[in-house]
């Protein structure tokens, strides 16, 4: 269980497209979503957290009019990144967030799908 | 802020040797914590995680973690690891309480590479 996909897994645009990446969570519900940028030999930094239903929240420094967010369902989001430069080749991966209710309380786990390779010529 | 500190950027091992990868976080309240492994070209997989309870967590593939709050530590262990353990390894913190947003705070990552 708690399966997420992203597709596509790798994909090379020119400089100035558009390029959409989606996230699903194959076997439960995400009301929250998250997308991550990693730089080589790097650690995940978190771009994004996006909501069903309701505007992404960014980290700081991270344009959102550049990277736009849709999270239109229970199990997909989509990360769009807008007018490509080589800058913006990376690795984005996205996380899906479980959430089970336990005597000890709320317990939530993030499960993160396999990432995108994007590179800008 | 919250950070979260993993000592060791690469540990070189031989199978069979014992492992303790350490992992350290800056938050004072109540906290959940994961340890993550990506294997060679895969995605990021969950090793363990620790919401309450006995701080000794065992994981998958004979991994453990012990959860020390005074210390603020999260350290991962093995007994004994296999080549196929080579991996980079990622503690992360989750602040669900407090008025932190719940979002993940990883470190910057473990490499280890087991020598067969």
């Amino acid at each position: 269980g708690a399966v997420v996909s992203q597709h596509p897994s790798w994909v090379i645009c020119k400089s100035g497209t558009s390029v959409k990446i989606e996230c699903r969570s194959l076997d439960f519900q995400a009301t929250t979503m998250f997308w991550y940028r990693q730089f080589p030999k790097q650690s995940l930094m978190l771009m994004a957290t996006s909501n069903e239903g309701s505007k992404a929240t960014y980290e700081q420094g991270v344009e959102k009019d550049k990277f736009l967010i849709n999270h239109a369902s229970l199990t997909l989001s989509t990360l769009t990144v807008t007018s490509a430069h080589p800058e913006d080749s990376s690795f984005y991966i996205c996380s899906a967030r479980a959430e089970r209710t336990t005597a000890g309380g709320p317990e939530e786990t993030q499960y993160f799908g396999p990432g995108t390779r994007l590179l800008v010529l | 802020a919250q950070s979260v500190s993993q000592h060791n950027h690469h540990v070189i091992l031989s199978e069979a040797a014992s492992l303790e990868l350490g992992c350290n976080y800056s938050y004072g309240g109540t906290v959940n914590l994961f340890w993550y492994v990506q294997y060679p070209g895969q995605h990021l997989q969950l090793l363990l995680k620790y919401f309450s309870g006995d701080p000794l967590v065992k994981g998958i593939k004979g991994f453990e973690a012990e959860f020390i709050k005074s210390k603020f530590s999260f350290n991962l262990r093995k007994p004994s690891v296999q080549w196929s353990d080579t991996a980079e390894y990622f503690c992360a913190v989750n602040a669900p309480y407090g008025g932190a947003t719940n979002k993940l705070i990883f470190g910057t990552g473990t490499l280890l590479a087991v020598q067969p």
